[in-house]
C-alpha cells in the first residue's frame, strides 16, 4: 500500500492564481482531512470528509474548497491565492469514527508571492 | 484558542538520557490523547495514545502519562536516541468525526 499520497510536493503561486492540491489514499478509509501547518504552529484543520459526497468545514476553511467524489480522492482547491495561504498542507485519513489514529501524506509546500 | 498546549518549543537531550515532552489541555471533556512524531519534509506519524481511563501507556521506549486532575500529559522517551530527533505533537479528538486538535509541537534534538 502507498498509504496517503499528495501531489505536488512543492508549488509557487502568484497572488490571485488558483490550484488544486491532490490527495489519494489506498487504505479504503472513510474519513479524510486537510490540514495546514504554518511555521511554529500546530496543524489546523481546513476541511474534512466522512465519505464520498460528504464534506464539512474545519477550523480554517476560508479561501478553500473541497470535494469527495470517491472514497480514495479528496482534492483541496485554492481559489484566488493569497500570501496568507503560504503554508505546508497535509492530507490525512482514518478508518472510521472513533479511530483517532490518522495517517498523513508527505505534505505539499505552497508559497504564494 | 488553543485547547492543547505545548509550552516548550524545543528540547535538547543527550543520547541515552530521558526525554520528557509535556502537553497541557484546557477541556476536561477530552478523554483520549495522541502523540505524533514528525520528521522534516515528511507528514506526521502516529506514535502512541492514551485513554482517560488509564494514567499510563507504554510502548517500548515510549511511555505516555496522563494526570487528569492537572489536565497534563507527558511523553517519556527512554533511552533517547539520535533518531528520535523530530517534532512531537500532542493531539486530542474534538468535534466528532475523529477530528483532532493539535498542539504547536516540541522540537526534540537528541545529540550523540
Amino acid at each position: 500500500n502507498a498509504g496517503v499520497t499528495q501531489t505536488p510536493k512543492f508549488r509557487i503561486l502568484k497572488i490571485g492564481q488558483s490550484m488544486t492540491l491532490q490527495c489519494t489514499q489506498d487504505m479504503n478509509h472513510n474519513y479524510m482531512y486537510w490540514y495546514r501547518q504554518d511555521p511554529g504552529m500546530g496543524l489546523k484543520l481546513i476541511y474534512y470528509s466522512v465519505g464520498a459526497g460528504i464534506t464539512d468545514k474545519g477550523e480554517v476553511p476560508n479561501g478553500y474548497n473541497v470535494s469527495r467524489s470517491t472514497t480514495e480522492d479528496f482534492p483541496l482547491r485554492l481559489e484566488l491565492a493569497a500570501p496568507s495561504q503560504t503554508s505546508v498542507y497535509f492530507c490525512a485519513s482514518s478508518y472510521r469514527e472513533g479511530s483517532y489514529e490518522q495517517y498523513f501524506g508527505p505534505g505539499t509546500r505552497l508559497t504564494v508571492t | 484558542d488553543q485547547q492543547v498546549k505545548q509550552n516548550s518549543p524545543s528540547l535538547s537531550v543527550q543520547e541515552g538520557r530521558i526525554s520528557i515532552l509535556n502537553c497541557d489541555y484546557t477541556n476536561s471533556m477530552f478523554d483520549y490523547f495522541l502523540w505524533y512524531k514528525k520528521y522534516p519534509a515528511e507528514g506526521p506519524t502516529f506514535l502512541i495514545s492514551i485513554s482517560s481511563i488509564k494514567d499510563k501507556n507504554e510502548d517500548g521506549r515510549f511511555t505516555v502519562f496522563l494526570n487528569k486532575s492537572a489536565k497534563h500529559l507527558s511523553l517519556h522517551i527512554v533511552p533517547s536516541q539520535p533518531g528520535d530527533s523530530a517534532v512531537y505533537f500532542c493531539a486530542a479528538p474534538v468535534g466528532g468525526y475523529s477530528t483532532l486538535t493539535f498542539g504547536k509541537g516540541t522540537m526534540l534534538l537528541v545529540s550523540p
